[in-house]
């Protein structure tokens, strides 16, 4: 049973307008959220993330936002650009020592389409 | 500016082989990470290592071998592989010490390698 759900595999968006990606944790332990950005061919790079103890986390153009009563997050960019293009991972990090914390749950994905 | 360092990128195995996928990393990182990624199911943990010498199982560790003889290098080992190892695998490290709050459990990925056993 997948502890972390992205519900959505794919999201078209025009250019200039918002992304929501969701993600749904099932897991109380899990304490830390991170999103991943991956293109084709390359490795996941770190995007955003959000510690339990915030419900909001603001990079630029990405937010993250966090509801724990609901067990979810969500990622918004704004305004969308064609290099956003990519697949999204949500990852999740249990509460522990920092050994414990590096042990990553991931969400299935979703890949997002930005049109020009 | 190597960062994390994987190879091969690609691979062909028949069932039955056995292969050593290399990871190698320069950051001077103590915690290193093996991932396999299969469509639909995101990143799953395979085994991990907070230091040399120090390796424990992930989610998925059965069919692979992992050892950490140097804080640099972290090699997963299939002993005898199968259709069902075909997948993309992700090395992965980051720091003990972490240098800020929002750094927190950040880990660094390799650009993979695709393995299919046939």
């Amino acid at each position: 049973d997948q502890q972390v759900k992205q519900n959505s595999p794919s999201l078209s968006v025009q250019e200039g307008r918002i992304s929501i990606l969701n993600c749904d944790y099932t897991n109380s332990m899990f304490d830390y959220f991170l999103w991943y950005k991956k293109y084709p061919a390359e490795g996941p790079t770190f995007l955003i993330s959000i510690s339990s103890i915030k419900d909001k986390n603001e990079d630029g153009r990405f937010t993250v936002f966090l509801n724990k009563s609901a067990k979810h997050l969500s990622l918004h960019i704004v305004p969308s650009q064609p290099g956003d293009s990519a697949v999204y991972f949500c990852a999740a990090s249990p509460r522990g020592t920092k050994a414990a914390g590096n042990k990553l749950t991931f969400g299935g994905g979703t890949r997002v389409l930005v049109k020009p | 500016n190597a960062g994390v360092t994987q190879t091969p990128k690609f691979q062909v195995l028949k069932t039955g082989q056995s292969m050593t996928l290399q990871c190698a990393q320069d950051m001077n990182h103590e915690y290193m990470s093996w991932y396999r990624q299969d469509p639909g199911m995101g990143l799953r943990l395979i085994h991990y290592s907070v230091g040399a010498g120090i390796t424990d199982q992930g989610e998925v560790p059965n069919g692979y071998n992992v050892s950490r003889s140097t804080t640099e290098d972290f090699p997963l080992r299939l002993l005898s592989a199968a259709p069902s190892q075909t997948s993309v695998y992700f090395c992965a490290s980051s720091p003990r010490v972490i240098a800020t709050p929002l750094s927190k459990n950040i880990q660094y990925f390799g650009a993979g390698t695709r393995l299919s056993v046939l």
